[in-house]
């Protein structure tokens, strides 16, 4: 079984300002994560994902994330926060690439000038 | 990039009607299609794993006699929410698995009456 905890269902942060968002995960197999966002009443956006490999993964728009397997966590930062990052921000986990995938609660990001 | 395709984008019914959601591969092939439901400020909970050719296999809790799930062809799945209710409503995503990625369609935002 799988399952996904986001700590903080909202964040606040000042523009230019570090961006922490925050993952653990529980799997009973090799884990594949993965970091969504979603703007209002559109679909999901694949930020980033860690399959196998590099622990620090590099995603689009600044955003990247570090797997780090006895914390079990798989947190989301970007060094400084712009406007448009605000959103709604999902972690995931699922047992491949291409399986279905199990949603963390969700963190909604503001971003205050 | 592999494209999903999910109409309509929106759409409002009367209690009682059904109501058809498409969901289109459009540049590749998806054996697997799965079909997620989002309640507002919720997480996405994953409804059904949607496969060509065979029944679709749904999640613990959900009706399938509500939410009929056909998969004809390895571009297309829809959900057709039976005899909708008020407590229907929500936005529903489809994603769709190729090359051991997970592709998300816009989603469809249902409203009954």
């Amino acid at each position: 079984a799988q399952s996904v905890t986001q700590l903080g269902s909202h964040v606040s942060v000042s523009e230019g300002a570090l961006v922490l968002l925050r993952c653990n995960y529980s799997s009973s197999v090799p884990p594949y994560l993965f970091w969504y966002v979603q703007y209002p009443n559109q679909g999901l956006q694949l930020l980033l994902k860690y399959t196998t490999g590099a622990t620090l993964v590099k995603g689009i728009n600044g955003f990247e994330a570090e797997f780090k397997k006895s914390e079990t966590s798989f947190h989301l930062t970007k060094p400084s926060a712009h406007m448009s990052d605000a959103a709604e921000y999902f972690c995931a986990v699922s047992a491949s690439g291409a399986q279905k995938l199990v949603f963390g609660q969700g963190t909604r990001l503001t971003i205050n000038p | 990039g592999a494209v999903v395709s999910q109409h309509p984008s929106r759409v409002i019914c009367k209690s009682g009607t059904s109501v058809k959601i498409e969901c289109r591969s459009l540049d590749f092939q998806a054996t697997t299609m799965f079909w997620y439901r989002q309640f507002p400020k919720k997480s996405l909970m994953l409804m059904a794993t949607s496969n060509e050719g065979s029944k679709a296999t749904y999640e613990q809790g959900v009706e399938k006699d509500k939410f009929l799930i056909n998969h004809a062809s390895l571009t297309l799945s829809t959900l057709t929410v039976t005899s909708a209710h008020p407590e229907d409503s929500s936005f529903y995503i489809c994603s769709a698995s190729y090359d051991e990625k997970l592709f998300f369609g816009s989603g469809t935002q249902l409203s009954v009456l």
